[in-house]
């Protein structure tokens, strides 16, 4: 497609199960980056890949947090033994290393 | 580190009217400056950005803005607003040589009335 896709659009988990959200980036972006967005407040930055490698992962909350990108393409973000205090909006964007970056729709999780 | 602050969550104003919204960083070093807007229910796309040169900046939909380093601004203008500029808009903050990492300010609501 033409811009960055994310899925599941909505996420609805329970309590303490694992989670993967998935995003898919303009193809030959280089450069992707996760965001986290709480209701009433701006994107705050998750991880940063370039290629296939994690650059910068000093965003994640903590160790239940992890996302890959083997393949320098699509990336997962996993969440495991989830919280409420994860539900939120999680945001890929994607980049050719030039600052401007493209953001997708994001993927709505609620943790019940 | 760095971080960015828009004084005003919610800014409403009448169609064709002019419009600021403000935006303010703080940051040891140089950065590169962005606004975003969010329409409802879409992504945030990107209007404009500083990254060096004119300190004016034009960007999409009419939109502009300049960066003043003395003050560590960067508002956001248009000379004249349509109801289909109802959105949140956001600005952020990437440390220069960083990987474009951005820093998000919380956020104004636009919100034109006919």
């Amino acid at each position: 497609g033409a811009g960055v896709s994310q899925t599941p659009s909505n996420k609805v988990t329970e309590k303490g199960k694992y989670v993967e959200l998935r995003c898919d980036p303009i193809s030959g972006h280089t450069a992707l980056y996760w965001y986290r967005q709480s209701l009433g407040q701006g994107p705050e930055f998750l991880i940063y890949f370039q290629g296939t490698g994690a650059a910068d992962d000093s965003g994640l909350p903590n160790d239940r947090f992890f996302a890959v990108r083997p393949e320098g393409s699509v990336s997962t973000l996993k969440i495991q033994r989830t919280e409420r205090g994860d539900s939120a909006v999680y945001l890929c964007a994607s980049s050719r290393g030039d600052g401007g970056a493209f953001f997708g729709q994001g993927t709505r999780l609620t943790v019940v | 580190a760095q971080s960015v602050t828009q004084l005003d969550s919610q800014v409403p104003v009448f169609e064709e009217a002019p419009v600021e919204l403000r935006c303010n960083y703080s940051s040891s070093v140089s950065v590169y400056l962005f606004w975003y807007v969010q329409y409802p229910n879409q992504g945030l796309q990107l209007l404009l950005k500083y990254l060096s040169g004119s300190t004016l900046v034009k960007g999409i939909n009419g939109f502009e803005a300049e960066f003043n380093k003395s003050q560590t601004s960067f508002h956001l203008r248009k000379p004249s607003v349509h109801i289909s500029d109802t959105a949140e808009y956001f600005c952020a903050v990437s440390e220069v040589d960083s990987s474009y990492k951005l820093i998000f300010g919380s956020g104004t609501r636009l919100l034109v009335r006919p």
